[in-house]
């Protein structure tokens, strides 16, 4: 069974960082791999996709990649803000589900 | 959201009462998702739908029900045989296939008081 893995739960830097979240996966055999954010008590937006045939994709100041073979994904952020405060989820689909991590909650300090 | 709706956004339930959670979308998509969060947790799918009149349980059924007689809607029942049914409920769509990518309605919070 899939299991995916966010590391850190939980991120605190200050603003103009760039940062890195991290995404990992169990099972290789993937069709795509999202990223969303998440504000307190909202629901999901879709930050980027990537399919499983894709290396990276990019996004304004948000680059995110996939290295199906080792089961990984980056969210990488360039020079945070303190707008970028919210929880970021990753979610895999193995085919028509899509399964989640368990989310980083990143705070961006002014 | 933008084209995906949620209602109510809080609703609160006694025990022993079924309550029916409402996700409509206008954006014509075959495919609707209901998953459950916890606090501090990701998402688990409770049911799918990649078409009208059919649909199939996801991870965490057990307690709830749908229904798919609309391509617009895909209303969820949490039953009283849910035991632990307090929960942020999130409602998605998404292309059918194998590739698709989901999008996110704003969410309902069921409290049990």
């Amino acid at each position: 069974k899939q299991e995916v893995t966010q590391i850190p739960a939980a991120l605190s830097v200050p603003e103009g960082e760039n940062l890195v979240l991290n995404c990992s996966f169990t099972d290789s055999a993937i069709y795509n791999l999202q990223w969303f954010r998440q504000d307190p008590g909202k629901g999901l937006t879709s930050l980027l996709l990537i399919q499983s045939s894709q290396r990276e994709q990019t996004s304004g100041r948000l680059n995110a990649s996939l290295d199906k073979s080792s089961g990984r994904s980056t969210l990488y952020i360039a020079a945070s803000q303190p707008g970028d405060s919210a929880t970021y989820l990753c979610a895999v689909n193995a085919g028509n589900m899509l399964t989640f991590g368990g989310g980083t909650r990143l705070m961006v300090k002014p | 959201d933008g084209g995906i709706t949620q209602s109510p956004k809080y609703l609160f339930r006694k025990e022993g009462q079924n309550v029916t959670l409402s996700c409509e979308q206008n954006l014509n998509h075959d495919a609707m998702y209901w998953y459950r969060q916890d606090p501090g947790q990701g998402l688990r799918l409770i049911y799918y739908s990649q078409i009208v009149n059919d649909f199939q349980k996801g991870d965490i059924a057990e307690g709830y029900s749908v229904s798919r007689e609309k391509k617009e809607s895909f209303p969820l029942t949490v039953t009283s045989a849910q035991k632990n049914p307090t929960a942020f409920y999130l409602c998605a769509i998404g292309t059918s296939g194998a590739f698709n990518e989901q999008f996110f309605g704003p969410g309902t919070r069921l409290t049990v008081l």
